[in-house]
């Protein structure tokens, strides 16, 4: 098994563009969400997902879109890049999030975002 | 609403030290309490975690129980290495209310050797 890969592994972008962050997993994991961590903030929620064709928003939604098509993919999208939004994202995934024995979260490696 | 709270860090110790990195948690319902570090460059990993009251999550030496009473989940290594030397995230899952998992800020821990 990959795991949860994430691409690109680094990216920067200029002020006003748009990219997709990309975030899969083949553990057939029902939950999948999107954090972003800065410092001294520890991680934040962004949007997360409890299957596909269901996404909710997170503590820190504004300025990202998500979509769950797929079991396995659980891209992000960040609709027109600001320099608050230099960060790095981590994606995770879990069996379920509502039984306790299978609430493990794994982790991608992580996506390090520059905005100019 | 849900909380969890972290001592701050960095946390400096010589190796062979003995650690502890306080966690205190706020929920109202029943949750499961978790572990995570992360090394440097990478992604947060489950260290170990306790589903109920008067658990004990143990993995790699380290060690935290689940304390309803004190509402604290602390984490404990008797004999640090350089190796430990990582953030630690302290986070809760309060799975019969919804579907958020909620972590702590973090705290960093540098290993002397």
């Amino acid at each position: 098994n990959a795991g949860v890969t994430q691409t690109p592994k680094f990216q920067v972008l200029k002020t006003g563009q748009s990219m997709t962050l990309q975030c899969a997993q083949d553990m057939n994991h029902e939950y999948m969400s999107w954090y972003r961590q800065d410092p001294g903030m520890g991680l934040r929620l962004i949007h997360y997902s409890v299957g596909a064709g269901i996404t909710d928003q997170g503590e820190v939604p504004n300025g990202y879109n998500v979509s769950r098509s797929t079991t396995e993919d659980f891209p992000l999208r960040l609709l027109s890049a600001a320099p608050s939004q230099t960060s790095v994202y981590f994606c995770a995934s879990s069996y379920s999030n509502s039984a306790p024995l299978y609430n493990e979260q794994f982790f991608g490696p992580g996506t390090r975002l520059t905005v100019l | 609403g849900d909380s969890v709270t972290q001592m701050e860090g960095p946390v400096t110790l010589s190796e062979e030290a003995f650690l502890t990195i306080n966690c205190t948690y706020t929920a109202t319902g029943y949750p499961s309490l978790f572990w995570y570090v992360q090394y440097p460059g990478e992604g947060l990993q489950l260290l170990l975690k306790a589903t109920k009251a008067d658990d004990k999550g143990s993995n790699k030496g380290f060690e935290a129980t689940y304390r309803k009473e004190t509402t604290s989940f602390h984490l404990e290594k008797g004999s640090v290495q350089v190796s430990d030397s990582a953030v630690y995230f302290c986070a809760l899952s309060d799975w019969n209310r919804d579907d958020k998992i909620i972590f702590g800020k973090g705290t960093r821990l540098h290993i002397l050797p």
